[in-house]
């Protein structure tokens, strides 16, 4: 069964560092998402991304943030000068259709120290 | 705004009781998505309603939806220990962009 997936599973990163949270959403898919879920929080949308161009971020998705779709099978969300609090677990999620069922890849938990 | 909000935030329930779980959403959207996530893990899909009326079942658990209300609802029927887990409504947006916003969650632990 086709599944996203996203790597690393794990990284911890020192706080100013740069980091990049790798997904490879589901081969026919168009619509891509970036998600995070604070330990013990609720699930906050990140950023919508369609035709190789955002279509929607919300206000968490500041200067510090950024997605690319580098070839035709990954796709990115960078943050470019960690903080403490983006300590998080980073879902990625694809939809063949926009406003269809996303599906979520296992997330990446970064850890910022 | 866009505001979904889930009650109860926090349930527990005997094995074999019945319960409800409520999910309310503050603009119109007819497509609702439930989700199950279990402790340090993914986001599971459990049902998808795309209309008003709609109605699924799978097992001990039945959504609906009423998009008139801007409600849903997941109903448990004689929970199970193994149905203990964060359940999370996601009502999509798709006003010229497209976006899922979840509810708060509620995490459910069904006692033996």
């Amino acid at each position: 069964e086709p599944e996203v997936t996203q790597t690393p599973s794990h990284q911890v990163t020192q706080m100013g560092q740069e980091v990049i949270l790798r997904c490879v959403p589901i081969s026919n898919h168009l619509y891509f998402y970036w998600y995070r879920q604070i330990l013990g929080q609720k699930v906050e949308f990140l950023v919508s991304f369609y035709n190789n161009e955002i279509s929607e971020k919300s206000e968490i998705f500041d200067d510090q943030f950024s997605v690319e779709r580098p070839d035709g099978s990954n796709f990115t969300l960078k943050i470019r000068s960690t903080k403490l609090e983006d300590s998080a677990m980073y879902f990625c999620a694809s939809s063949d259709r926009g406003g269809a069922e996303a599906f979520f890849g296992q997330g990446t938990r970064l850890t910022v120290v | 705004e866009l505001k979904v909000e889930q009650n109860p935030l926090f349930l527990s329930m005997q094995e074999g009781k019945n319960y409800t779980i409520y999910c309310n959403y503050s603009t119109t959207s007819d497509r609702l998505y439930w989700y199950r996530q279990d402790p340090g893990k993914s986001l599971e899909s459990l049902f998808v309603l795309l209309s008003n009326g709609a109605v699924k079942q799978e097992g001990r658990l039945m959504a609906s939806l009423d998009t008139k209300a801007r409600l849903s609802t997941l109903h448990i029927t004689a929970a199970v220990h193994d149905l203990s887990a964060t359940y999370f409504c996601a009502v999509a947006f798709t006003s010229g962009t497209y976006k899922y916003i979840f509810g708060t969650g509620t995490r459910l632990k069904v006692l033996a």
